[in-house]
């Protein structure tokens, strides 16, 4: 069973939109929950990560997001994107013990 | 601090033969995890290594093994390549010293292996 789904695989959107990336997990243990990001070219590294404590976390260059206990969700946002944005997005989780990636969300921003 | 350094960074084997990928961690990581990216299963977790010993291991054939030294740096085995083993090789070290699972982990770029 896919213990991190992302929903959408690729999303395109403009610079100011709004951006809000879904993840869901499916583990009913405590869970420390991470967004990464890959862009062009790069290595991934790490966006924001939840281990404990405000389920809204804040991370690099204005993105945040929001640990839902109930929903099992971690979703990824931003209030207004940048071209600089375009790249690959991984949500990831803690679960015995091994990082589980999610299939990733490829965001491409048009100028 | 040096980032995570991985050697080759490209490689192109045939069907049946074996190869060997490296991972140098960050300095003072003890750490270290291997992945497999690939474009129709994104990441997929190999195993993980902590003070030499594999802590942890994923869903992957006996033909993926690994190893760490007592520098931390660790290498990666495939044996009997096939053409479905082509994907990219990232390796990740973690400053998570103890017990539990790693936290944040720090990657390296990646080793592009290509089967022929």
């Amino acid at each position: 069973a896919q213990s991190v789904s992302q929903h959408n695989h690729h999303v395109i959107l403009s610079e100011a939109a709004s951006l809000e990336l879904g993840c869901n997990y499916s583990y009913g243990g405590t869970v420390n929950l991470f967004w990464y990001v890959q862009y062009p070219g790069q290595h991934l590294q790490l966006l924001l990560k939840y281990f404990s404590g405000d389920p809204l976390v804040k991370g690099i260059k204005g993105f945040e997001a929001e640990f839902i206990k109930s929903k099992f969700s971690f979703n990824l946002r931003k209030p207004s994107v940048q071209w600089s944005d375009t790249a690959e997005y991984f949500c990831a989780l803690n679960r015995d013990d091994k990082i589980i990636f999610g299939k990733g969300t490829r965001l491409h921003i048009l100028p | 601090k040096a980032g995570v350094t991985q050697t080759p960074r490209y490689l192109i084997k045939t069907r049946g033969q074996q190869v060997t990928l490296s991972c140098s961690p960050i300095s003072g990581h003890r750490s270290v995890s291997w992945y497999q990216q690939t474009p129709g299963q994104g990441l997929q977790f190999l195993f993980e290594y902590f003070s030499e010993t594999q802590r942890n291991k994923g869903n992957f054939p006996g033909r993926f093994s690994g190893r760490q030294f007592s520098n931390s740096r660790s290498e990666m085995n495939v044996s009997t390549l096939e053409l479905g083993d082509s994907a990219l090789y990232l390796c990740a070290s973690s400053p998570h010293g103890g017990a539990g699972p790693p936290g944040e982990q720090f990657f390296g770029p990646g080793t592009r292996l290509t089967v022929l």
